[in-house]
């Protein structure tokens, strides 16, 4: 099993670009997240999903959108990327979400994007 | 309001020494989660455990310890005789009923040779 997989690893965009963040995971889970780390600030949450067809936006959402077509996928755009969106990005799977058991988040490597 | 806090931000200790990572927590909820997850200076982050707010009792996994105390709300994380690969950011989170989980800012632990 690879776990969570995150493309690219490394991205440098200039301002007014666009580019989109792959997350996929293979443990079929049903609920998956994107995160923002910087530094001081730690995880911050961007959006997330609760299962295939569904979004729901998080604690820093604008400037981003996301997609969950598929169970195993979930897309991280930035339409046009600013320096205030320099970051690592973090994806994250979980079984089940909230207060059930089996709700701990599995990470995958991170993305890290620089905006000129 | 639901909250944690790592008051610690920056601990340094010497090889072989037990340290303590300290986390509190805030929830309304009588039913919640809380997890320790490692990110070592390689970046990635990797769950270490959970423990369910009915169960009380201590976790020891290796040299690794958890203390949950609801009286105190806190779940404090223990290293006992440290090494240098110990060395990383640590972060402290609570489960939320909205399907969310709340980080704490985590604490960077220096393990000196």
């Amino acid at each position: 099993n690879a776990g969570v997989t995150q493309t690219p690893k490394f991205r440098v965009l200039k301002t007014g670009q666009s580019m989109t963040l792959l997350c996929a995971q293979d443990m079929n889970h049903e609920y998956m997240y994107w995160y923002r780390q910087d530094p001081g600030m730690g995880l911050r949450l961007i959006h997330y999903s609760v299962g295939e067809g569904t979004t729901a936006k998080g604690e820093v959402p604008d400037g981003y959108n996301v997609s969950r077509l598929k169970k195993q996928n979930f897309l991280l755009g930035l339409e046009s990327a600013a320096p205030s969106q320099t970051s690592v990005y973090f994806c994250a799977s979980s079984l089940r979400g909230g207060l059930l058991p089996n709700n701990e988040q599995f990470f995958g490597p991170g993305t890290r994007l620089t905006v000129l | 309001a639901q909250k944690v806090t790592q008051a610690q931000t920056e601990i340094s200790v010497v090889e072989k020494e037990d340290v303590t990572l300290d986390c509190v927590y805030e929830t309304r909820d009588t039913t919640y989660y809380l997890f320790w997850y490692k990110q070592p200076p390689s970046g990635e982050l990797v769950f270490l455990i959970r423990r369910n707010s009915f169960d009380e009792q201590n976790e020891i996994s290796g040299r690794y310890s958890w203390n949950f105390q609801k009286s105190t709300s806190s779940f404090n994380f223990t290293i006992t005789a440290s090494q240098v690969v110990d060395s990383a950011v640590y972060f402290c989170a609570l489960s939320r009923r909205d399907d969310k989980i709340i980080f704490g800012k985590g604490t960077r632990l220096h393990i000196l040779p």
